[in-house]
């Protein structure tokens, strides 16, 4: 098992354009969760799933966020008509239910919008 | 959420013994103490927890006060690759990580 992978590291876009990001959890983890992290900030949470379900969203997260988690594997982040104030990290991590012994982070992607 | 504090920041220098305060007065009697740690340009990375006992592991060691108000993350030989943001997190079980801005430790060789 390789952890938790992110696709792709960074993303550059021009203000206004759609952007999709993918996490690959941990096989067996059947909690996948999304985080954004802001420069000087520590991680912010967005939503996470078990197994296909979304069961929370965060506040930040607004109608131009969606996630999916198809089949209870890989997960999708998009944001459409991005501002220049969705610039950050963009964090994925997953654990198995509760995850008593925490998440298990990606590496994230870095978007720039430009 | 629970809050935690600490320091914004902290130096040590390298192969010295580092130790990490965070005061979490309003902890409650099923939060337990995490620690992240993350590295620049990566995800945080999970050091240790505990709930009320001291707990050690291969990467740092975990001291609870008694009233459990506050606890140290302890570093026993820093280096360089120790350098990172340190997270101290209450949670209790299945609640989402809720994450402060940390402390910055620096290694000095």
């Amino acid at each position: 098992d390789t952890g938790v992978s992110q696709d792709p590291r960074h993303k550059i876009t021009k203000r206004g354009q759609n952007v999709t990001f993918r996490c690959d959890p941990i096989s067996e983890h059947n909690r996948l969760y999304w985080y954004r992290q802001t420069l000087g900030q520590g991680p912010e949470f967005l939503t996470y799933f078990q197994n296909e379900a979304q069961l929370e969203k965060s506040r930040l997260l607004s109608d131009r966020f969606s996630a999916e988690r198809p089949k209870g594997s890989f997960s999708t982040l998009e944001i459409q008509r991005t501002e220049q104030g969705d610039s950050a990290m963009y964090l994925c991590a997953s654990s198995p239910d509760g995850g008593l012994y925490g998440y298990t982070f990606g590496s994230g992607t870095r978007l720039t919008v430009v | 959420d629970a809050k935690t504090t600490q320091p914004n920041s902290m130096e040590s220098n390298e192969e010295e013994p580092v130790h990490l305060p965070c005061n979490h007065s309003t902890i409650s009697g099923t939060d337990y103490i995490h620690w992240y740690r993350q590295l620049p340009s990566q995800g945080p990375e999970y050091v240790i927890h505990g709930l009320t006992s001291n707990v050690n592991n291969r990467m740092a060691s975990l001291a609870i006060a008694e009233d459990r108000k506050s606890s140290t993350l302890i570093l026993h030989r820093a280096t360089l690759r120790d350098a990172a943001v340190y997270y101290c997190i209450l949670r209790n079980y299945g609640q989402n990580f809720v994450f402060g801005p940390g402390t910055r430790l620096s290694v000095l060789p």
